[in-house]
């Protein structure tokens, strides 16, 4: 069965500054999808970012980036120029045949 | 842009009641997906639904939980006796495809209020 886990419950930076969210996962799966969903305080949950695992490059949207080591099963979120908006909690979350596999997540606050 | 719509927004049902959460995908998806996430803790799969029929559950979709497509643009979720611990917030989801190029759109979410 395969697992996330998200090891760092809270973070908080000041406005403008870079952070990232660390995710490792586990699966005996070769072709997988992984994600990062944003969950503001409405709890709507809205997709970040999406990375292939047969893809080496690693997935960039706008502020937001991935670090993707496959064979460390590593899958860490860096926003840039972070703002307030971004306060929310953040969850990873991995996705084989079916079904998504979300970890723990992480409460992001973005200071002014 | 075409969304998947969930109602009610916020349901409170008293314990051993049933209640009947509604999903409408969006249109030309054909698979369908309930989560569940307690407050404070993670999102939980419990079961998707394609061609009529459940295609995958979970532990936590027991005897207690049903799901239904009623007709060609409703998704139900049916929790038949409810126990406090069914408090969360439940999230329909819907994907054009089960393929893995294909992602699952989230519904807002119904809050669902036990006491």
């Amino acid at each position: 069965a395969q697992t996330v886990t998200q090891s760092q419950p809270e973070m908080s930076v000041q406005e403008a500054e870079t952070v990232t969210l660390s995710c490792t996962y586990d699966t005996s799966e070769n072709n997988y999808y992984l994600f990062w969903y944003k969950q503001p305080p409405s709890r709507q949950m809205i997709l970040v970012i999406r990375q292939e695992a047969y893809k080496q490059q690693n997935a960039t949207e706008n502020r937001f980036s991935v670090n993707f080591q496959k064979a460390a099963k590593s899958f860490s979120l860096k926003i840039s120029d972070s703002q307030l908006g971004d306060t929310a909690m953040y969850f990873c979350a991995f996705k084989g045949a079916q079904k998504l596999v979300f970890g723990q997540g992480t409460r992001l606050t973005i200071n002014p | 842009e075409p969304e998947v719509t969930q109602t009610p927004s916020h349901q409170v049902t008293q314990m051993g009641q049933e209640v009947i959460l509604r999903c409408v995908p969006i249109s030309n998806h054909l698979y369908f997906y309930w989560y569940r996430q307690i407050l404070g803790q993670k999102v939980e799969f419990l079961v998707s639904f394609y061609n009529n029929e459940i295609s995958e559950k979970s532990e936590i979709f027991d005897d207690q939980f049903s799901v239904e497509r009623p007709d060609g643009s409703n998704f139900t979720l049916k929790i038949r006796s409810t126990k406090l611990e069914d408090s969360a917030m439940y999230f329909c989801a819907s994907s054009e495809s089960r393929g893995d190029t294909y992602e699952q759109y989230f519904g807002p979410g119904t809050r669902l209020t036990v006491t």
